[in-house]
């Protein structure tokens, strides 16, 4: 059963500092694992992926590294800015394309 | 080329009432997923519709729930008989076609529903 677990709630920093959000998965079965980006009241945006044969992905500011036998991933945010500040949700593929979601980690990137 | 549109944004129905909730895919767009968040939770898969085709609904709870994409209009989750639990926002999502990469579904801006 594939499951997807974001342990901290929330992660504050300050502006420039690098955000660091975790994420641990049960079973990697499939192709994918996704970062996606949540602002209040609108639906989560694609931020960033990387597949399960490589060990990071970087674009612009945002880097996901993948340690297959930790069964660990995670987003670097560097500089962060308060743009920046969202919920965070770590996703991972199925057979079928559904999206497994983590519970999600609220960023607030302080001025 | 216009983005997911879900429609109502905000739905409020009493115990017992029935909530309809549409969901118009991206232009080209034949697959949708609904999702459901609870308050405080991450995004729960519920089902993934082609045109007029249920292809996974492993997330539907087995009462009350339904939805259909027919080959016109919009797709509909139909929530019957709404309890206060089914209080939450209602995500859905569409793809042009599986295969082309995980960044290829697109999220409307949700349903929030409430039950008084």
């Amino acid at each position: 059963d594939q499951q997807v677990k974001q342990n901290s709630p929330s992660l504050s920093v300050q502006e420039g500092r690098i955000s660091i959000l975790n994420c641990d998965y049960t079973n990697s079965m499939f192709d994918y694992f996704l970062w996606y980006k949540k602002y209040p009241a609108e639906g989560p945006t694609f931020l960033i992926s990387i597949s399960s044969i490589k060990d990071k992905n970087e674009d612009g500011r945002f880097t996901v590294f993948l340690n297959k036998s930790a069964k660990h991933l995670s987003l670097h945010i560097v500089p962060s800015q308060p743009g920046d500040s969202a919920v965070y949700f770590c996703a991972e593929t199925s057979n079928t394309g559904k999206l497994i979601f983590g519970q999600g980690t609220t960023l607030q990137v302080k001025p | 080329n216009a983005g997911v549109m879900q429609n109502p944004r905000h739905l409020v129905r009493r115990r017992g009432q029935e909530a309809r909730l549409r969901c118009s895919p991206m232009k080209g767009h034949s697959h949708v997923y609904w999702y459901r968040q609870l308050p405080e939770e991450g995004l729960k898969f519920m089902v993934y519709l082609q045109k007029e085709n249920i292809i996974d609904e492993s997330g539907m709870p087995k009462e009350r729930f339904s939805a259909e994409f027919p080959k016109e209009g919009p797709s509909i989750l139909r929530i019957q008989q709404v309890v206060r639990g089914d209080s939450a926002a209602y995500f859905c999502a569409s793809s042009p076609l599986r295969g082309q990469g995980p960044e290829t579904q697109y999220f409307g801006p949700g349903t929030r529903l409430l039950v008084l």
